[in-house]
């Protein structure tokens, strides 16, 4: 159980277009997602969260007119990066959050490399 | 703000050495604590976690426990196989798993055989 997947796994674009990223919780209702970014040998940094049905919520210093977050209902949430350039070429993770009181955690999914030309 | 520290690798071990990642970390209240794997090509897995102070979260033969008066969360494991290689990431949530989660940088753990 607690599964989430992503897709595409790798996308290479050209520099000025826009890339959709989806990220689905295949076998539970996610009320919350979360968007991370990871540089290489890096750590996750948390993107924004996203939650069903209303406005993410973006950490400081992501421009949220560049990565837009829609959370449609409870089993997908999409990444688009808009007019994409080679500085966001990175790989971009979601995670939905599952169970509930102490037994909440995060699943990650197999995130998604991008590669802006 | 919140923020994670541990032990930089890569650490290399030979098989059924003796594994401690150390992980120490900043937060106000009373956060979650984590330790998510990732092993080659694959995404983040749920290692073990743990909620409260002196909670001790353990799985496939790891363990760590929260103490909260030293801030720290370190990984153990007494007998470590080759099949253990994988980057390790300690992680806090000031809400559980319901909140935006703050990792390390991650520990690259190479195990000979």
């Amino acid at each position: 159980g607690a599964v989430v997947s992503q897709h595409p796994s790798r996308v290479i674009c050209k520099s000025g277009t826009s890339v959709k990223i989806e990220c689905r919780s295949l076998d539970f209702q996610a009320t919350t997602m979360f968007w991370y970014r990871q540089f290489p040998k890096q750590s996750l940094m948390l993107m924004a969260t996203s939650n069903e049905g209303s406005k993410a919520t973006y950490e400081q210093g992501v421009e949220k007119d560049k990565f837009l977050i829609n959370h449609a209902s409870l089993t997908l949430s999409t990444l688009t990066v808009t007019s994409a350039h080679p500085e966001d070429s990175s790989f971009y993770i979601c995670s939905a959050s599952y169970g509930s009181g102490s037994h909440r955690s995060q699943f990650f999914g197999p995130g998604t490399r991008l590669t802006v030309l | 703000g919140d923020s994670v520290t541990q032990m930089e690798g890569p650490v290399t071990l030979s098989e059924e050495a003796f594994l401690t990642i150390n992980c120490t970390y900043t937060a106000t209240g009373y956060p979650s604590l984590f330790w998510y794997v990732q092993y080659p090509g694959e995404g983040l897995q749920l290692l073990l976690k743990a909620t409260k102070a002196d909670d001790k979260g353990s799985n496939k033969g790891f363990e760590a426990t929260y103490r909260k008066e030293t801030t720290s969360f370190h990984l153990e494991k007494g007998s470590v196989q080759v099949s253990d290689s994988a980057v390790y990431f300690c992680a806090l949530s000031p809400g559980g798993g319901a909140d935006g989660l703050t990792f390390g940088k991650g520990t690259h753990l190479i195990i000979q055989p």
